[in-house]
């Protein structure tokens, strides 16, 4: 069972507008969350966490939303840009010890 | 140089054959990971290993086996390939800083079994 998912297989925008990533987990245990970025032909770059102590995450032109309530976190690029462009990866962990990935959300920044 | 290497970075083996995945760090992590990908599956954990003497088995362990030969090694096994287990491979490390864990993925290994 799927205890991380990313129902938005893909996902356009248009340069300097907003893209909203969101992701949703099934596991309340679960109380640390990360984003990653992937281009093809290369792994997972970590991008921004955040702890179930928060429910905001910033660092620059990324930002990570956490409602713990719903079980549901969104990544927030302002303003995007086209070398956004790549697979974006949710991931949830509980103590930091296995983390379980989400299936994915493709982003394309339209120029 | 990169942080997290892997070898081969591309295979082609046939059905029934033993193929070993190797995994490289420099980062000085204790814990290191075997993630596949699958199109439309993300990632899904094989093995897990937060030092030399333990090692952990996620949540897609059976078929494979691996080896922790010292802190910066960490090595996958497919004793017998089968054709399922064409995919992505990724090693990663893990490290607890600030507060904060990050792992860092090295640039994955290609298998196709036929």
């Amino acid at each position: 069972d799927q205890q991380v998912k990313q129902n938005s297989p893909s996902l356009s925008v248009q340069e300097g507008r907003i893209s909203i990533l969101n992701c949703d987990y099934t596991n309340s245990m679960f109380d640390y969350f990360l984003w990653y970025k992937k281009y093809p032909a290369e792994g997972p770059t970590f991008l921004i966490s955040i702890s179930s102590i928060k429910d905001k995450n910033e660092d620059g032109r990324f930002t990570v939303f956490l409602n713990k309530s719903a079980k549901h976190l969104s990544l927030h690029i302002v303003p995007s840009q086209p070398g956004d462009s790549a697979v974006y990866f949710c991931a949830a962990s509980k103590t930091g010890n296995q983390f379980y990935f989400g299936t994915g959300t493709s982003l394309t920044v339209i120029p | 140089d990169a942080d997290v290497t892997q070898t081969p970075r591309n295979r082609i083996t046939k059905t029934g054959k033993r193929i070993m995945l190797e995994c490289s760090q420099t980062k000085g992590h204790d814990r290191m990971y075997w993630y596949r990908q699958d199109p439309g599956l993300g990632l899904r954990l094989i093995y897990y290993s937060f030092d030399v003497k333990d090692i952990n088995k996620g949540e897609i362990s059976d078929g494979y086996s691996v080896s922790r030969q010292a802190q910066a090694k960490f090595s996958l096994s497919l004793e017998s390939a089968i054709p399922n287990q064409t995919a992505l491979y990724f090693c990663a490390t893990s490290d607890f800083q600030g507060g904060a864990y990050e792992q860092y993925f090295g640039p994955g290994t290609r298998l196709t079994v036929t």
